[in-house]
């Protein structure tokens, strides 16, 4: 099946500063998801994006699928980003989302 | 729309007990599936449904069952609790019924098997 790695697997900033985050996935994909699960658990919708790019704020995302990866990009990094951000990728052929081990992110004020 | 809806929040088993977990959405979604989430580390894929009446399973569903009778419920029971089930579970939807387009979760349900 399909694999998906995510990188870098922690990451510890300083308020205000700027991050890119890495999702690789093995087979080509129809779905491409990022979430950010906060500290209480919750699952956070950021970006649906299977290809593109899409901006949102201080966030942005650029997916290559024929290169098969995926960017996550966090400028301006905030306490309330902290979490660990998941991509979830759907492989072309089937009905199942395989997600990535996620990275873990610790914004410092 | 109250979108994804998972009960109980928080449920204690015993080894060998049974439950169901109960998801629901209000948003006329075909696709729903089951992830469970051990401490540390992603979700993992159940089971999944594309519309009523059709499931299949994903990369972990020893030990659990599912049924989709309506297009809004999906429930996942557990056959015979074990401690390697604890666990937090997530239900989510999606709006093509081949898991096209944007998942959204429910809250999860804490479960633990002692």
């Amino acid at each position: 099946g399909i694999q998906v790695e995510q990188s870098p697997p922690d990451l510890i900033l300083q308020e205000g500063a700027n991050s890119t985050l890495r999702c690789n996935f093995s087979d080509s994909v129809n779905n491409l998801q990022w979430f950010h699960q906060n500290p209480w658990g919750q699952l956070i919708n950021l970006f649906y994006i299977p290809s593109g790019t899409k901006q949102n704020g201080r966030l942005s995302a650029t997916t290559v699928a024929t290169e098969r990866y995926s960017l996550l990009y966090i400028s301006s990094s905030q306490t309330t980003d902290s979490g660990v951000y998941f991509c979830a990728v759907r492989a072309s052929g089937t009905y199942k989302y395989i997600f990535g081990t996620g990275t873990r992110l610790k914004v410092l004020a | 729309n109250a979108g994804v809806t998972q009960t109980p929040k928080f449920q204690v088993l015993k080894t060998g007990q049974s439950m169901t977990l109960q998801c629901a959405q209000d948003m006329n979604h075909e696709y729903m599936s089951w992830y469970r989430q051990d401490p540390g580390m992603g979700l993992r894929l159940i089971h999944y449904s594309v519309g009523a009446g059709i499931t299949d399973q994903g990369e972990v569903p020893n030990g659990y069952n599912v049924s989709r009778s309506t297009t809004e419920d999906f429930p996942l029971r557990l056959l015979s609790a074990a401690p390697s089930q604890t666990s937090v579970y997530f239900c989510a939807s999606s709006y093509g019924g081949q898991g096209a387009g944007e998942q959204y979760f429910g809250p999860g349900t804490r479960l633990t098997v002692t």
